[in-house]
C-alpha cells in the first residue's frame, strides 16, 4: 500500500463548477499538508501549505486537513479552463526530516 | 516563476551512458533536493544536499549520485543508464532543510534513455 493514495482522474467539470480534490494517507507522522499544481511537461508550482488540520484558504482555493481520518482536500471555486493541469498532493513528517511524499496526482479538465 | 532553473531541458542518452544535470536554486536559499517522476506517477524523493552534504536519501542505487556546491548549486549524475531511467527530474530548493521549508521546484529535465 502506497503511503499517499490519490484518484489519477482523469476528472472533467464544467466552467464555474466547484472542484473537490483529495488525498488519503497511511502514516499519522505526517504534518505538513501541500498542494502543487503541475502544467504539462512543466514543474509543480506549489498552491497550498498546511500545518496540521484545519482549513486554509487563499482566493478561489480552500485546503483542508483532518488528521483524524487522515484525509485532505483541495477545493477549487469557481473552476476556470485554465485551472486545467494535474494536481499533486504532498507531505511530511515534523521535525528532523526533509523529503516529501507526494500522491500520484489528479488531472482536471475544466470545460469551457 | 520560482527562479529554480534547470539544465538541459531535454536530453537524449542511450543505454549505459552517463549523464549529468544541473540546478541552480532560488536566491537565498541552501538547500537542493531532487525528484524523479515517471509518466503518470508523482514526484520519488532522490536525495537533498543541504551545506553540499548529502542530507538524505531515497530508495535509489548508488549510480545515483550528486553534488552542492559552495554558491548552493546541485548536480545529479547518474551512471550506467537503463531505460527505466527515462522521466522527468525535478529539482527543488528550499531555505533549510527541514520538512516546515516549503520546497520549490524548477521546471524539470526530461530525460529519454533509448
Amino acid at each position: 500500500q502506497k503511503e499517499v493514495e490519490q484518484d489519477p482522474g482523469p476528472l472533467s467539470v464544467p466552467e464555474g463548477a466547484i472542484v473537490s480534490l483529495n488525498c488519503t494517507y497511511s502514516n499519522s507522522a505526517f504534518q505538513y499538508f501541500m498542494w502543487y499544481r503541475q502544467y504539462s511537461r512543466k514543474g509543480p508550482e506549489l498552491l497550498m501549505y498546511t500545518y496540521s488540520s484545519g482549513n486554509k484558504e487563499d482566493g478561489r482555493f480552500t485546503a483542508q486537513v483532518d488528521k483524524s481520518s487522515k484525509y485532505i482536500s483541495l477545493f477549487i471555486r469557481d473552476s476556470q479552463p485554465s485551472d486545467s493541469a494535474t494536481y499533486l498532493c504532498a507531505m511530511s513528517r515534523g521535525s528532523g526530516t526533509y523529503k516529501y511524499i507526494f500522491g500520484t496526482g489528479t488531472r482536471l479538465k475544466v470545460l469551457a | 516563476e520560482t527562479g529554480v532553473t534547470q539544465s538541459p531541458t531535454h536530453l537524449i542518452k542511450t543505454r549505459g551512458q552517463q549523464v549529468t544535470l544541473r540546478c541552480s536554486s532560488q536566491s537565498g536559499h541552501n538547500t537542493v533536493s531532487w525528484y524523479q517522476q515517471a509518466l503518470g506517477q508523482g514526484p520519488q524523493f532522490i536525495f537533498q544536499y543541504y551545506r553540499e552534504e548529502e542530507n538524505g536519501r531515497g530508495n535509489f542505487p548508488p549510480r545515483f549520485s550528486g553534488l552542492q556546491f559552495p554558491n548552493y548549486s546541485s548536480e545529479l549524475n547518474v551512471n550506467a543508464l537503463e531505460l527505466d531511467d527515462s522521466a522527468l527530474y525535478l529539482c527543488a530548493s528550499s531555505f533549510g532543510e527541514l520538512a516546515k521549508n516549503i520546497q520549490y521546484f524548477g521546471a524539470g529535465t526530461r530525460l529519454s534513455v533509448l
